[in-house]
């Protein structure tokens, strides 16, 4: 079957730094995004990887092994409103998304 | 309209009814997804629909029926509604079938 694991919640301190791992095994594979969701909104897009290695965007960055079937979320100089749901998605051979539960991340001051 | 609407943005609802939740977005994408959220789960894709005229079954599709006459509408229907449907249910769209997905602020529905 295919799998995505990420850990259901983890804390940090405002200013400081997190990540967010992701484990997947799927049928397949065509990029594996990550996605923000504030409680009780929308997902939305942050980012995109399907080579290996580091994408930086902003204070965001994401990694991806594809050998191992990880990828990870680095947030850098948290801020209160970096508070919410980060979800997983790996895109398999048929295109279709296949979701983690999401990671629940608080920041305190 | 910028992006992508759903109505209604929640809903109480009795057994039995049948409901049409709707989705219309104006960036003229091809490729369009119903989801349902539910705590403690990743969101699990029920149809989609990869160009308009065609529509596919995803994960949980059972109880649920789509159409896409156009490029811009994308209605999900439950025919007889049971209180397993009770969820949060997010539209989506994107470019091509192959590219990032954007979503639509959602729709709470509560069977009872």
């Amino acid at each position: 079957g295919q799998n995505i694991d990420q850990p259901t919640e983890m804390t940090a301190t405002e200013g400081a730094i997190v990540q967010i791992n992701c484990t997947y095994q799927t049928s397949g594979f065509n990029g594996l995004f990550w996605y923000q969701q504030h409680a009780g909104e929308a997902p939305t897009f942050l980012s995109y990887n399907v080579l290996d290695g580091l994408e930086e965007k902003g204070r965001f960055s994401s990694f991806l092994s594809r050998s191992k079937g990880y990828s990870y979320l680095l947030l850098k100089e948290l801020q209160m409103k970096d508070s919410a749901s980060y979800l997983c998605a790996v895109m398999d051979s048929n295109y279709q998304l296949i979701w983690g539960a999401g990671t629940k991340l608080i920041i305190k001051p | 309209i910028a992006g992508i609407t759903q109505a209604p943005t929640s809903q109480i609802l009795a057994a039995g009814r049948r409901m049409t939740l709707r989705c219309t977005q104006d960036m003229r994408h091809n490729a369009m997804y119903w989801y349902r959220q539910d705590l403690g789960l990743g969101l699990r894709l029920i149809h989609y629909s990869n160009t308009a005229g065609t529509t596919g079954k995803g994960e949980v599709p059972d109880g649920y029926s789509v159409s896409r006459a156009n490029t811009d509408d994308f209605p999900l229907t439950l025919a007889s509604a049971v209180p397993s449907q009770t969820s949060v249910y997010f539209c989506a769209s994107s470019e091509a079938a192959t590219d990032t997905q954007y979503f639509g602020p959602g729709t709470r529905l509560t069977v009872l």
